[in-house]
């Protein structure tokens, strides 16, 4: 059964830059099949989505973060990445990684971490 | 983007209803169509695919329908542990977007 399971700081200061890693476990991380996506909730409202990252490398980011937003991989180590750099208090969520199938859609969810940008 | 709007924004109603909640994109998204329920303090969960694939291990209990820019989602019979928010969400076009939500409350 595929498990992810963010993990980073819960604070970040503003102006700094947000660092999030997803772990994955229990499933093929090179199958062409599979996106692998960030997405947040800020507190008490929607969902956001911020990007994706194919096992190629290639990326898709939110026109609204891309300026500010890298994502990666590293397949050796099942992880995939997310920085956000020059954070506001407008960007404390609850930050998720998830799998997406190319059919299926977002079929597998970490539990989530809550980044609060704050001094 | 595409906007996803939503609607009822909140309902309420028995155990034993029948319950829809409708998603109306702002441009067609062909069957591009998800929906996911989450829970407080939980993460989403899909339910809906493709506009009407059930996803494995969800109740026959939720379907879903409609193509192009009007979709639904309906609750054939509701149960308590249905109580919860509803998102549909297009993967049409990036970016990627969800509508603002449902929440469904037994009365």
């Amino acid at each position: 059964q595929v498990q992810l399971q963010e993990s980073g700081p819960g604070l970040v200061k503003p102006s700094q830059t947000l660092s999030l890693a997803c772990t994955v476990s229990g499933g093929s991380f090179s199958r062409g099949d599979y996106y692998w996506t960030w997405i947040r909730q800020h507190p008490g409202k929607t969902l956001e989505w911020i990007g994706n990252i194919f096992y190629s490398g290639a990326t898709y980011r939110n026109p609204s973060l891309k300026s500010r937003l890298t994502i990666s991989l590293d397949a050796s180590k099942g992880q995939f990445f997310m920085k956000l750099s020059s954070v506001t208090a407008a960007d404390t969520a609850v930050y998720y990684c998830a799998r997406d199938h190319r059919v299926n859609g977002t079929t597998h969810w970490g539990q989530g971490t809550l980044v609060t940008v704050s001094s | 983007d595409i906007q996803m709007t939503q609607s009822p924004s909140t309902l309420s109603a028995s155990v034993g209803d029948r319950v829809t909640i409708t998603c109306r994109a702002s441009q067609t998204v062909s069957n591009w169509l998800a929906w996911f329920q989450q829970k407080p303090g939980k993460s989403p969960k899909l339910l809906i695919y493709k506009a009407s694939g059930l996803e494995s291990g969800v109740p026959s209990r939720f379907s879903g329908s409609g193509s192009g820019t009007d979709f639904t989602l309906t609750i054939s019979s509701l149960q308590p542990d249905d109580s919860a928010t509803y998102y549909c969400q297009q993967q049409s076009f990036y970016p990627w977007t969800f509508g603002q939500g449902t929440k469904v409350e037994i009365k």
